[in-house]
């Protein structure tokens, strides 16, 4: 199974792009890479996913770098209410029916006004 | 939109009690999820299902019991509470597909005294 490095902590000033880096280097070929965030003990809330190819939705990008041993969630204009606690996650299995996610720690991005 | 609706938010238990956390979806998905999330730590898998009539084990099944009777519903069972059970517990739901993302409530925190 693969597993997810990410930093403790970020600080980020509101209004600027929060850059949020994964490490991911045992990751297989047919992994995707999810992001989650959880803000103040909610449940997490799905924020995009990828393979191979960066990704774009209403919420943020994901990079993923060529060789797929690390990813970047960009979030373009952080406001006060992305304060969170942001998970990189790899599937443990890509069969449909054994679909597990192995959450780690996360980071924790605070948005400074 | 209701999509996962947990309940109770909150509960305190004494050892040796049981109880019952609901988790009703909206959406029509399969595949559901239980999981717990003890202080500072990511989320750990107790308990998943792929459709009516179907359960398996996750990472953490031990004290806990779940039934999938209706694809809307998939309770979680505490026989005997014990202290090492307080945690918050994520019932989760997706659709069919590879790359489908999960869903999640709310939460239940829950505290064995």
């Amino acid at each position: 199974d693969a597993k997810t490095t990410q930093p403790p902590s970020m600080d980020c000033a509101e209004g600027r792009a929060a850059n949020l880096p994964c490490n991911h280097s045992t990751i297989s070929g047919n992994e995707y890479v999810y992001w989650y965030r959880q803000i103040h003990s909610q449940g997490p809330q799905y924020i995009i996913h990828g393979l191979k190819n960066n990704e774009t939705n209403e919420m943020a990008s994901l990079i993923i770098t060529e060789d797929r041993k690390s990813s970047t969630l960009i979030l373009p204009h952080a406001t006060l209410r992305d304060t969170a606690v942001y998970y990189c996650i790899v599937r443990a299995s890509f069969t449909d029916s054994n679909y597990q996610l192995i959450w780690g720690a996360g980071t924790k991005l605070i948005i400074k006004p | 939109n209701a999509g996962v609706t947990q309940t109770p938010k909150f509960r305190i238990l004494k050892i040796g009690q049981s109880m019952t956390l609901q988790c009703t979806q909206d959406m029509n998905h399969n595949y559901m999820y239980w999981y717990r999330q003890d202080p500072g730590m990511g989320l750990k898998l107790i308990y998943y299902s792929v459709g009516a009539g179907i359960t398996d084990k996750g990472e953490v099944p031990n004290g806990y019991n779940v039934s999938r009777s209706t694809t809307e519903d998939f309770p979680l069972r505490l026989e005997l509470a014990a202290p090492s059970q307080t945690s918050v517990y994520f019932c989760a739901s997706r659709s069919p597909g590879q790359s489908q993302p999960q869903h999640f409530g709310d939460g239940t925190r829950l505290s064995i005294l």
